[in-house]
């Protein structure tokens, strides 16, 4: 049981490129989730998903797509990245609402990203 | 604007040396209080749920309460390995499931 995995664990881009980060979850988890994180900023909710093939925008959604074509995958976007996206990339996953189940958040290991 | 804010932002602490963090925050409609412990390089590891004032939980040295206000998360007797940078965050308002907002957290240093 891995929980929740990120790939890739660092990267670095020139501004303008295009990548994608993607997340799997082995939690059978309804709702995933992007964050970043900033030093001194504590970590800020990019989009989230609450199943399969839907998506939403959270509290810093611009400048990042993101799909959620399978249940256990998540994919963020950055179609022309810029330095203010230098930063360090979570994924989480938990059960949804209406499961009755914990509300708890469990995080991958993160992304660190660079944009020169 | 719903804030939460954690002190201090950085902590020093003496093996077996008792402390206590805090966490305050300023929300409508609190659903939850979680608290994570984050260690350098790695994500966010649960710790605890707080959903109403007066509870409180342990593990191991570690015991988070919870008042209207603010959270506290007492370290008994630390030892090194307690080292770390510990976040709060809170669930707050309605339709809130899943959308969770972090204070910037407290780096605390265990030192033998």
């Amino acid at each position: 049981n891995a929980g929740v995995t990120q790939t890739p664990k660092f990267r670095v881009l020139k501004t303008g490129q295009s990548m994608t980060l993607l997340c799997a979850q082995d939690m059978n988890h309804e709702y995933m989730y992007w964050y970043r994180q900033d030093p001194g900023m504590g970590l800020r909710l990019i989009h989230y998903s609450v199943g399969e093939g839907t998506t939403a925008k959270g509290e810093v959604p611009d400048g990042y797509n993101v799909s959620r074509l399978k249940k256990q995958n998540f994919l963020l976007g950055l179609e022309s990245a810029a330095p203010s996206q230098t930063s360090v990339y979570f994924c989480a996953s938990s059960y949804s609402r209406t499961s009755g189940i914990t509300d708890t958040q469990y995080f991958g290991p993160g992304t660190r990203l660079t944009v020169l | 604007e719903d804030q939460v804010t954690q002190s201090p932002e950085a902590l020093r602490l003496q093996e077996g040396e008792s402390s206590s963090l805090n966490c305050s925050y300023t929300v409508s409609g609190l659903r939850g209080l979680f608290w994570y412990r984050q260690d350098p390089g790695k994500g966010p590891e649960f710790l605890f749920t707080l959903y109403s004032a007066g509870e409180e939980k342990e593990k191991e040295r570690l015991k988070a309460t919870l008042t209207k206000k603010e959270s506290f998360l007492h370290i008994t007797a630390p030892k090194p390995e307690d080292s770390a940078t510990y976040l709060c965050a809170v669930q707050a308002g309605a339709d809130s499931w899943g959308k969770l907002q972090f204070g910037a957290g407290t780096q605390v240093v265990v030192t033998p």
